[in-house]
């Protein structure tokens, strides 16, 4: 199986600025990366697909890159809506597995 | 746009089986690639298992084989998850999700299943 490895598991920041959060693949998955935000109680919302594409409806202040094990998420400029938990995922092979997450609380 | 609502909350006894049901509108199931993921409280998302593109089948992650069945009913538009010998490690929310190669675009609102004596 491949293994995905977030880092940093939390984060905290403040409104307006900008978050990188980095995603490591235990091997090359191409762009087959996608990218969730999560809300308390809620299921996963699709930022992010194949690597750098925004999903239908998400802000432009998200974007991705990378390409093979290593990939971002950026946040260009932190709204308050966005403090949340993250996760990558990666669709190369199943099973589809995700990263552990990444907390993004208020400063 | 594609709508997903699953049944309810369940709580079920070590040992036991749970059937999870996930009924697609707006789109019919056969046209979709139906995955399902869980979350154990506090925890990461952990892939179960859904379409295989490789073969067009189904496909479930190694540690729920033999424990994990999934079925469509084309006439219902309703997919479902069954998953037996519970533990309670299995206390979790399960998610019905549509996608592939390209994510999982839309989710289910979640079924949560405790495993409980």
């Amino acid at each position: 199986d491949i293994q995905m490895t977030q880092s940093p598991s939390s984060l905290s920041a403040s409104v307006g600025d900008r978050v990188t959060i980095t995603c490591r693949a235990s091997q090359s998955i191409l762009s087959y990366l996608s990218w969730y935000q999560q809300k308390p109680g809620k299921a996963p919302k699709l930022l992010i697909y194949a690597t750098s594409s925004l999903q239908s409806g998400v802000p432009s202040r998200f974007s991705g890159s990378g390409s093979g094990t290593d990939f971002t998420l950026t946040i260009s400029s932190l709204q308050p809506e966005d403090f949340a938990t993250y996760f990558c995922q990666q669709s190369y092979s199943t099973p589809y597995t995700f990263g552990q997450g990444t907390k993004l609380e208020i400063k | 746009q594609v709508q997903l609502v699953q049944s309810g909350a369940v709580v079920k006894k070590p040992g036991a089986s749970v059937k999870v049901s996930c009924k697609v509108s707006g789109y019919t199931l056969t046209e979709l690639s139906m995955h399902w993921v869980r979350q154990a409280p506090g925890k990461g998302l952990e892939w179960m298992g859904g379409f295989d593109p490789d073969d067009g089948g189904t496909i479930h992650a190694q540690k729920f084989q033999g424990r994990v069945t999934m079925i469509e009913d084309s006439s219902t538009d309703t997919a479902s998850m069954e998953l037996s010998s519970l533990r309670s490690e299995d206390t979790a929310v399960y998610y019905c999700a549509i996608g592939g190669n390209l994510g999982l675009d839309y989710w289910g609102q979640g079924t949560l299943v405790t495993v409980s004596s």
